[in-house]
């Protein structure tokens, strides 16, 4: 059974840092391409980044560029997202999510770890 | 950027269907996916690839997607149903992003 879960989340001052972690387990890790989602609350969804399975292509929403930065360690089955200079926007359930097997659409998610960015 | 458009809500009685739109710039030729969201709970495939189904999903949901319009339909609606539901596609033009549309809610009256 695939599983992804999410921990790290909590409250943090703007301007601060936090690191995301996501334990996956079930499937073969280093051979799914990898994101992160959030959702702030009361809103949409927002994809936030995406990892290739080696770690070698990255991508991110424009808000995040600069800031947030993802990265893997197949070794762990282990997916992270380090985000620096947090503001009151960034504030949102971030997911954990599994890109399906050479297609353009997540078919596994976590539950979700909340982030709050607040003084 | 791309943008996708849903109505913010929509509402069907139990047993009737309910069609959830997602318009873009000819959307029609781009792969729509689509997820339910319920309270408290992270997202579920329920229409991959326009119309394609994963397993476990029951088929009164279907798609469909031509020119400016992809729609999500759910026949004979159950109360069970009722969640949010994006549409989301990979947009190859603007660097690799993947975008959501802004979610529909779906009630059952």
């Amino acid at each position: 059974e695939v599983q992804l879960v999410e921990s790290g989340g909590g409250l943090v001052q703007p301007g601060g840092s936090l690191r995301l972690s996501c334990a996956a387990s079930g499937f073969t890790f280093s051979s799914y391409w990898m994101s992160w989602v959030r959702q702030a609350p009361g809103k949409g969804l927002e994809w936030v980044a995406n990892i290739k399975q080696d770690g070698s292509e990255k991508y991110y929403v424009d808000s995040v560029k600069g800031r947030f930065t993802i990265s893997r360690d197949n070794a762990k089955n282990s997916l992270y997202l380090q985000m620096n200079s947090l503001r009151a926007e960034d504030t949102a359930v971030y997911y954990c999510a599994r890109v399906a097997a050479g297609l353009y659409y997540f078919d596994y998610w976590g539950q979700g770890t909340l982030v709050t960015v607040s003084s | 950027s791309y943008v996708l458009t849903q109505p913010p809500s929509v509402s069907v009685a139990p047993g009737q269907t309910a069609r959830i739109t997602c318009g873009g710039n000819n959307i029609g030729s781009k792969s729509v996916h689509w997820y339910q969201q319920k309270p408290g709970q992270a997202p579920v495939l329920v229409v991959y690839d326009d119309s394609d189904r994963p397993s476990g999903i029951p088929e009164r949901f279907s798609g469909s997607n031509s020119g400016n319009t992809a729609t999500l339909t759910i026949s004979r609606v159950e109360a069970g149903d009722e969640a949010d539901y994006y549409c989301q596609v990979w947009d190859s033009s603007s660097d690799h992003h993947w975008v959501f549309g802004g979610g529909t809610k779906l009630t059952v009256l």
